[in-house]
């Protein structure tokens, strides 16, 4: 089984919509998460982090993080064609595993004109 | 500019021969880490290395072997390669301080 659960495999939004994307880990010992995207052809880029509970925004990029629950999810606002990529969610027990990061399958995103 | 290379960036082998996958950074990172990415499975662990001359198991390591011989250089080898390893290979690297991990551009390897 996955130790990192994404959902939903793939998700198709209209130009200017919402997307939102989730991500838990089974592993309780969890405690950093990363997103990553990674466009058709192209290797992952690190789109943000989050450590701590709450929320956090870069431009029309907002990550959430619930640490009881491992739950991480990712909301891209006004999105563009250029979002469409495979969005990569990844997880790290930084105080065993050191920089080691476990990733999921990912999610799919088709933006539509 | 601070980069992780990859060389080759595509090969074709045969089944049994032996494949060596490079990988060289210029981040001054002390962690480096391998790969590789298939449908349906996502991106794996094989191998990864914390120091010079010092590799570790990552979460399929059979069938690969590792070297850090530098900081700056880590390599993949193949000693007999199988249909099963076809797959895009990415090495990355990251530092001490935990920034998250840089990925090079990938190999894709085909073993027919």
């Amino acid at each position: 089984q996955q130790k990192v659960q994404q959902s939903p495999e793939s998700l198709i939004v209209p130009e200017g919509g919402m997307a939102s994307l989730n991500c838990t880990s089974s592993d309780r010992n969890v405690d950093y998460f990363w997103w990553y995207r990674q466009h058709s052809g192209k290797s992952p880029k690190m789109l943000m982090s989050i450590f701590s509970n709450g929320e956090k925004e870069e431009g029309r990029f907002t990550v959430h993080l619930n640490k009881a629950s491992l739950h991480t999810s990712l909301h891209i606002r006004d999105s563009q064609p250029s979002d469409s990529a495979l969005y990569l969610c990844a997880a790290s027990d930084y105080g065993s595993s050191g920089n080691k990061l476990i990733f999921g399958i990912g999610t799919l995103l088709s933006v539509k004109p | 500019e601070a980069a992780v290379t990859q060389s080759p960036r595509s090969k074709v082998a045969v089944t049994g021969g032996k494949v060596t996958l490079s990988c060289h950074q210029t981040n001054n990172h002390d962690y480096m880490y391998w790969y590789r990415q298939d449908t349906g499975h996502g991106l794996r662990l094989i191998h990864y290395s914390y120091v010079a001359d010092s590799t570790e198991k990552g979460d399929i390591p059979d069938g690969y072997k590792a070297s850090r011989p530098s900081q700056e250089n880590f390599s993949l080898i193949l000693e007999l390669a199988s249909l099963s390893q076809t797959a895009v290979y990415f090495c990355a690297s990251s530092d001490r301080d935990w920034g998250g991990i840089a990925f090079g551009s990938g190999t894709r390897l085909t073993v027919l």
